[in-house]
């Protein structure tokens, strides 16, 4: 079975600085997809990132990177020049071919400023 | 900019009833979903819906749900007799492609008393 799993379940950044969210999964698939959501405080689920796993490059998004390690399975997000409406709870999740959306339990990231 | 958006925001319902919840998913995608969010836990995939059936479920959806596509732009998930546990956020989504990033709805809010 597909898991995601991140093992920060808070996390906080100083305005300006940067904060890296971990996320690890299992899977036996090769071609998939991982994404990162933020979902503030009014609970709307926000794409922040995506990555396929076919392509070696990490993807990025403004302050928004990953680091993808393939074979280490592990796909964190890096939040650079952290801003006040950054704080969230940010979800890594998966899909495949094969399988719907499967998301991790969540970091709470608090900024302070 | 185009969006999926989804009604009541909050449905209060008694147990045993039914509750239908409902969805607009964005004009052009063929992709449908529908996930759980129990208050202050991780988002869960119950069911993913192409071409009029259901492509994939989880072990949540069991047959006190159903989902339908009732029309051209309506995406529904129907609670057939509720219970307290099944109190919590439901999102609706849809993508493009499979595979490709799932753009989320606001949210239900559904509160069985």
């Amino acid at each position: 079975a597909q898991t995601v799993t991140q093992s920060q379940p808070e996390m906080s950044v100083q305005e300006a600085e940067t904060v890296t969210l971990s996320c690890t999964y299992d899977t036996s698939e090769s071609d998939y997809y991982l994404f990162w959501y933020k979902q503030p405080p009014s609970r709307q689920m926000i794409l922040v990132i995506r990555q396929e796993a076919y392509k070696q490059q990490n993807a990025t998004e403004n302050r928004f990177s990953v680091n993808f390690q393939k074979a280490a399975k592990s796909f964190s997000l890096k939040i650079s020049d952290s801003q006040l409406g950054d704080a969230a709870m940010y979800f890594c999740a998966y899909r495949s071919a094969t399988h719907d959306m499967r998301f991790g339990a969540g970091t709470r990231l608090t900024v302070k400023p | 900019e185009p969006e999926v958006t989804q009604t009541p925001s909050h449905q209060v319902t008694q147990m045993g009833q039914e509750v239908i919840l409902r969805c607009v998913p964005i004009s052009n995608h063929l992709y449908f979903y529908w996930y759980r969010q129990i208050l202050g836990q991780k988002v869960e995939f119950l069911v993913s819906f192409y071409n009029n059936e259901i492509s994939e479920k989880s072990e949540i959806f069991d047959d006190q749900f159903s989902v339908e596509r009732p029309d051209g732009s309506n995406f529904t998930l129907k609670i057939r007799s509720t219970k307290l546990e099944d109190s919590a956020m439901y999102f609706c989504a849809s993508s493009e492609v499979r595979g490709f990033e799932q753009y989320f709805g606001p949210g239900t809010r559904l509160t069985v008393t």
